[in-house]
């Protein structure tokens, strides 16, 4: 398929735990984003990568979250030691040129915290 | 830092009617995207917008940018039951990261 890719779709975790999220990006798309949607609101800017560096980390809501980019493609989103309001919807999306380009989004991966 | 705030973050309308989504943002920029979410899906792309007085239509959609106001409209026109979902507006920053707007809730009745 030529769009965003997720992983996992859904992820039901104990508080406590920690959870990585999985993106694939469509190919040839230097800018990815990260944002966290919680049920009926609207999107929470993460992070960006242009490339694999991330010029603009401020949105990251506390040190459990971490997220990296390797070889300007595939990123992961890491969350250690999860909390409760850290259930929500988190969606990747990439661009050919970030801020001059369309994003196109992933489908998301719900994550649970119980 | 950019700010991006949208208004109504509700609106229902009757099927017909017109109405417009405002979407005003707190730094210079001429990057401006409209976006939609149905629910329970991701968002898809609407219209983009990259220079002052750029009109973009697609159907009952209508959405312009004034950068010097530092504004985005979405008109709709004679809405339509299928024209029901989120709206979302965002804004291109300095560092070429994208902010988005809370959000415009839609619901079109017959």
């Amino acid at each position: 398929g030529a769009g965003v890719s997720q992983s996992p779709s859904n992820k039901v975790t104990e508080k406590g735990k920690d959870v990585e999220l999985r993106c694939d990006p469509i190919s040839g798309h230097t800018a990815l984003y990260w944002y966290r949607q919680s049920l009926g609101q609207g999107l929470e800017f993460l992070i960006y990568f242009q490339g694999n560096s991330a010029p603009d980390k401020s949105g990251l809501p506390s040190d459990r979250f971490s997220a990296e980019r390797t070889g300007g493609s595939v990123s992961t989103l890491t969350i250690q030691r999860t909390q409760q309001e850290d259930s929500a919807v988190y969606l990747c999306a990439s661009s050919l040129a970030g801020g001059w380009a369309v994003s196109y989004f992933g489908p998301g991966t719900r994550l649970t915290v119980t | 830092e950019l700010k991006v705030e949208q208004n109504p973050l509700f609106l229902s309308m009757q099927e017909g009617k017109n109405y417009t989504i405002y979407c005003n943002y707190s730094t210079t920029s001429d990057r401006l995207y409209w976006y939609r979410q149905d629910p329970g899906k991701s968002l898809e792309s609407l219209f983009v917008l990259l220079s002052n007085g750029a009109v973009k239509q697609e159907g009952r959609l209508m959405a312009s940018l004034d950068t010097k106001a530092r504004l985005s409209t979405l008109h709709i026109t004679a809405a339509v039951h299928d024209l029901s979902a989120t709206y979302f507006c965002a804004v291109a920053g300095d560092n070429n990261d994208m902010r988005f707007g809370a959000g415009t809730r839609l619901t079109v009745k017959p």
